[in-house]
Parts: C-alpha cells; structure tokens; sequence
C-alpha cells in the first residue's frame, strides 16, 4: 500500500552544517510530495513541495528533488541554523485519495550554536 | 492567512468521560481530517471528511466518532474515554481542488486521560 519512510532521528548538528534528511515513498501512480515543519508547541507547517517528477521544491534554503526513478524526496540545506531545530515530517498525495495525505514519522532535528 | 483553530491547547479528562474536541477552520476548505500524534508512531490519521455530513475512517478510528454538520467545524469525539487515548489531537483543512493538496495544521490539543 502507499507509505512514507523517512529517516530515523533524532538528528544533531552544530550550526553552519550541512542537513540531509533522506524519504522514500511507495505509492501507485504519481503522487504529490511535501515536507513539513513542527516547531515546539505548534501544528505543522508545509515547508515545501514538488507536484511532479524532477520539481525541486525550495523554501527558507532548504530544498528537495523529486526523484520518481528512485522513488525519492531527500531534504537538503547547506547551513543549518539553530532556529531550524524542529521535527520534520515527509508526506506524499496520491490523486485517488480524496485529499488524504500520508506522513512519515517524523525526523527531530536539533541544532546547537 | 488560512486559520485553524482547535478549542483548546490542553485537556484533562477522567477515564470514561466523552470528550468533544472542536476545530474550525476559515478558508472554505472541503476536506478536514483530525491526527492523533504520539512519540516515535509520527502522525496517524483518525477520521477526515470531504464534505458536510460526510465521513470516512483514517487508520485507527477505534474508539473515536466524528461530526461534520457545517463546512468550517469538524468535531472529533470520545464516547468513553481510556488512558490510551492520552495523545496530541492535530486537525487539518485542505482544498479538495488544488493539486497542491497542501493541508493547514491546527495547534493542537493535548490530552490526557487520567
């Protein structure tokens, strides 16, 4: 069935480091795909997306490249900051499915100066 | 900016007693879904609605029901609440139209059932 895995945390980096957080996806046809953001205490926020193969999606330096041959969707920033430390979640849209969204179980970031 | 609103942030709620938690949401969205967030399990989905009075089951909807009487309210409800529904409850609305399909996240409510 459709399903998201992302890596497993938590993750700890000093600032200025390079972030890699790697989501793969099992789904049938095309999905849409989305990372989002949890920082402490709040809901989750969409982050960025890419709606078809070979999009990159890009927000506040943080970037991913949907790649159908390896059903993947990495989350990439050169420079991580300490105001980046949340959790991080992977989610993928297959268009059947009435707008339901599938997640992954989250990746906890945390940054120290 | 799109707006969604949970009741409370935080809840505490004896064993057996229904619980309502309410989430409203200001943008004319079609589909609304209610997660239930736990420490290592990531987010699971409860119940969503695509429409007014229209519902479909999530991966865990045991022990939970769900209300749509209007497009912007969508009411998540424990006919007897147990321990093990002690969580982080987080409700979000999304465009049934857009590709996109972004969904807007609520700030939650965290409950606990003593």
């Amino acid at each position: 069935g459709d399903s998201v895995t992302q890596m497993e945390g938590p993750v700890t980096l000093s600032e200025e480091a390079f972030l890699t957080i790697n989501c793969t996806y099992t789904a049938t046809g095309y999905p849409s795909l989305f990372w989002y953001v949890q920082y402490p205490g709040e809901g989750l926020q969409l982050l960025l997306k890419a709606t078809k193969a070979d999009d990159k999606g890009s927000n506040k330096g943080f970037e991913a490249t949907y790649r159908k041959e390896t059903t993947s969707f990495h989350l990439e920033k050169g420079s991580v900051q300490v105001s980046d430390s949340a959790v991080y979640f992977c989610a993928h849209k297959v268009g059947s499915t009435l707008g339901r969204l599938y997640f992954g179980r989250g990746t906890q970031l945390t940054v120290w100066p | 900016d799109v707006k969604v609103t949970q009741s409370s942030r935080y809840l505490v709620k004896r064993t057996g007693e229904k619980v309502f938690l309410e989430c409203v949401q200001d943008m004319d969205h079609e589909n609304m879904f209610w997660y239930r967030q736990d420490p290592g399990l990531g987010l699971r989905l409860i119940y969503f609605s695509y429409d007014v009075k229209m519902k479909e089951k999530g991966d865990i909807p045991e022990g939970y029901s769900v209300s749509r009487e209007k497009k912007e309210r969508f009411s998540l409800i424990l006919e007897s609440a147990s321990t093990n529904q002690t969580s982080m409850y987080l409700c979000a609305s999304s465009l049934y139209r857009d590709r996109g399909y972004e969904q807007y996240f609520g700030p939650g409510t965290r409950l606990t059932v003593t």
